[in-house]
């Protein structure tokens, strides 16, 4: 069974400051979802890796792939609090989409 | 970009009784739609994937004859819960794949089912 883990779970980090969040997956795949959800609504997509190796960016956010390592990344660059929300990361396999736990994170003035 | 609308957006329903949710593809064909629950601080959870013109598939420990899923046409999926129970109140949120991009997979703004 195909199982994704992301870490960390809660995030808490100053307005200026990177961290990255993590999404490691059990099963060979070459799908890769990232995700970002508000409170009370649904799911924004971010990014779609397809490739071992891709690398995206869009504003603050780089995410990248290593399919050898069942590994993707999530990196935030100079955090604002506009990016406060939680994140989660997917994997397709087979049809079969599952889902990180996802991060929380919030941004602090 | 690709629109999947919901309907309704929330619902509020007595026990016992069966509400439909209603799916769409707006400007994309879907072969492949995608029913999740999502329980508060939780993540999503996938219920059953669904074919256009053939029966769904249902996740282990998701009861097919409590949760009906029809995919009458490329652009549309129901998600009847039938004899609603208060533990089945969540977020369901469904999600399209496109058929001519199918590594991209676009999700509704998600309905918000309480029953009392």
């Amino acid at each position: 069974e195909l199982k994704v883990e992301q870490n960390p779970l809660f995030l808490s980090m100053q307005e200026g400051k990177n961290y990255t969040i993590y999404c490691n997956y059990s099963t060979t795949s070459d799908r890769l979802y990232w995700y970002r959800q508000d409170p009370g609504k649904s799911l924004e997509s971010l990014f779609v890796l397809l490739s071992n190796g891709a690398v995206k960016q869009e504003g603050r956010l780089m995410a990248s792939l290593d399919t050898k390592a069942r590994l993707s990344t999530l990196h935030i660059t100079a955090a604002v609090h506009d990016l406060s929300a939680t994140y989660f990361c997917a994997v397709d396999h087979n049809n079969d989409m599952r889902f990180g736990a996802g991060t929380r994170l919030t941004v602090k003035p | 970009g690709a629109v999947v609308s919901q309907h309704p957006s929330w619902v509020i329903c007595k026990s016992g009784t069966s509400v439909k949710i209603e799916c769409r593809s707006l400007d994309f064909q879907a072969t492949t739609m995608f029913w999740y629950r999502q329980f508060p601080k939780q993540s999503l959870m996938l219920m059953a994937t669904s074919n256009e013109g053939s029966k769904a598939t249902y996740e282990q420990g998701v009861e097919k004859d409590k949760f009906l899923i029809n995919h009458a046409s490329l652009t549309l999926s129901t998600l009847t819960v039938t004899s609603a129970h208060p533990e089945d109140s969540s977020f369901y949120i469904c999600s399209a794949r496109d058929q001519e991009f199918d590594y991209e997979q676009y999700f509704g703004p998600g309905t918000r089912l309480t029953v009392t």
